[in-house]
């Protein structure tokens, strides 16, 4: 079964630092999606993609974010200048609808 | 925001006992989805429901909407230690393609 990639599965940065959170999403999907959870919060949505822009954005996709899709296949999410409170699992999602999200298995994201 | 509210936030059972958890809101969702998320892993879709009153069953899950489609339940019979997870349920904020979760109930179910 087709599945959506993240890559890495664990990422521990400095505060300050950069860092760029990978996804491959499903194939033949058109709907690109990041959201985010803190431990023992609930997932939130972050921003979804669609047609090589941006479609929507959260009050926390604020200028520290960006998203792109270089090229058919990966749909990257960098994080300029992390903060600690931007520790949180970053979980990436694809749709071929905008109805039945397929989420990747998250990258754990450590800012010290 | 819509807020979704889940409850119990803890349940834990032995094999075989039938449980429900639930899903509530003071707002009117077109539609909700169920989704169960396992430890270091992304949430998986389970089921949508549309229709209000409607009623979905997945093996030993049944879905209900309510009837004003603003609440859900989820009932699990003969619960199983493989069902142990956090059941979360979304929905789409209105007119828009941000999905709202609740906080999830973490089902524990000891063998």
């Amino acid at each position: 079964e087709p599945e959506v990639t993240q890559t890495p599965s664990h990422q521990v940065t400095q505060m300050g630092q950069e860092v760029i959170l990978r996804c491959v999403p499903i194939s033949n999907h058109l709907y690109f999606y990041w959201y985010r959870q803190i431990l023992g919060q609930k997932v939130e949505f972050l921003v979804s993609f669609y047609n090589n822009e941006i479609s929507e954005k959260s009050e926390i996709f604020d200028d520290q974010f960006s998203v792109e899709r270089p090229d058919g296949s990966n749909f990257t999410l960098k994080i300029r200048s992390t903060k600690l409170e931007d520790s949180a699992m970053y979980f990436c999602a694809s749709s071929h609808g905008a109805e039945k999200l397929f989420f990747g298995s998250g990258t754990q994201l450590s800012v010290l | 925001t819509q807020l979704l509210e889940q409850s119990p936030q803890f349940l834990s059972i032995q094999e075989g006992e039938n449980l429900t958890v639930y899903c509530n809101s003071s707002s009117v969702f077109s539609s909700l989805q169920w989704y169960r998320q396992e430890p270091g892993e992304g949430p998986v879709l389970l089921v949508t429901v549309v229709t209000g009153g409607e009623v979905k069953k997945l093996k030993r899950l049944t879905f209900q909407f309510g009837d004003a489609r603003k609440d859900s339940s989820l009932h699990i019979t003969a619960a199983q230690p493989g069902d142990t997870g956090l059941y979360l349920c979304a929905a789409f904020q209105g007119g828009s393609e941000k999905l709202v979760f609740g906080k999830g109930t973490k089902l524990t179910v000891n063998p």
